[in-house]
């Protein structure tokens, strides 16, 4: 396995309240990412780090911000929490390039 | 925006039978990516495709990246148990970003 730990695995919270997910990894790896899974739809890109404090949006940034202030901590924060953020949040990390995404386990986000 | 069609969306197979999928889109990407999904885990890369005709092999597996640069096919041969889970494709376009297909569930019948 790629030395990615998404923490945490799973969490239940209510509409409205801020919510943080934390990427760490052990390889090294320029690139972080966020991705949320929804059924149909396959893997969504949210944002992205390229280096420390350098990030950047993806397909579907609304409602989410990020952080990365080591090259091993990679962080996504919902502000105020809604139902449709309901998900399945994947972290990956790369080399940047044409080299591939490697995934951590994800977390899964239910928001009631 | 750019999107993946990959089919079929589901299979029922019999252990033993070879398997084919497919991932096709209207954009060139320049490189093809094929991931594998169990429950409650992350994708895991399979193979990679960095050239148009590339033929590459893992083990059982075999994937193309197309001629015309849009598409690319993953066989399966002599499928076994372990081989249930989502296959995911994905595009890398110019911009280095992954475009995913929406997965094919692999299923073996009893």
């Amino acid at each position: 396995d790629a030395g990615i730990t998404q923490s945490p695995r799973h969490k239940v919270t209510e509409t409205g309240t801020p919510v943080t997910l934390r990427c760490h990894q052990t390889e090294n790896h320029r690139y972080m990412y966020w991705y949320r899974q929804d059924p149909g739809h396959g893997l969504r890109l949210i944002h992205y780090s390229y280096g420390v404090k350098d990030t950047d949006k993806g397909e579907v940034s609304d409602g989410y911000s990020v952080s990365r202030s080591k090259t091993e901590d990679f962080l996504l924060t919902l502000e105020s929490a809604t139902s449709s953020q309901t998900s399945v949040y994947f972290c990956a990390i790369s080399d940047g390039g044409n080299q591939p995404q490697h995934f951590g386990d994800g977390t899964r986000l239910s928001i009631l | 925006g750019q999107q993946l069609n990959q089919s079929p969306q589901s299979m029922f197979i019999q252990e033993g039978e070879d398997v084919s999928m497919n991932c096709t889109s209207s954009s060139i990407f320049n490189t093809w990516l094929w991931y594998k999904q169990d429950p409650g885990e992350g994708p895991v890369l399979l193979i990679a495709l960095y050239k148009a005709g590339e033929l590459t092999s893992n083990g059982r597996l075999t994937a193309q990246f197309g001629i015309t640069r849009k598409d690319s096919f993953l066989n399966i041969s002599a499928s076994i148990p372990s081989d249930v889970g989502i296959y995911f494709c994905a595009g890398q376009n110019s911009n280095y970003q992954l475009i995913w297909g929406a997965g094919t569930k692999l299923i073996i019948k009893p």
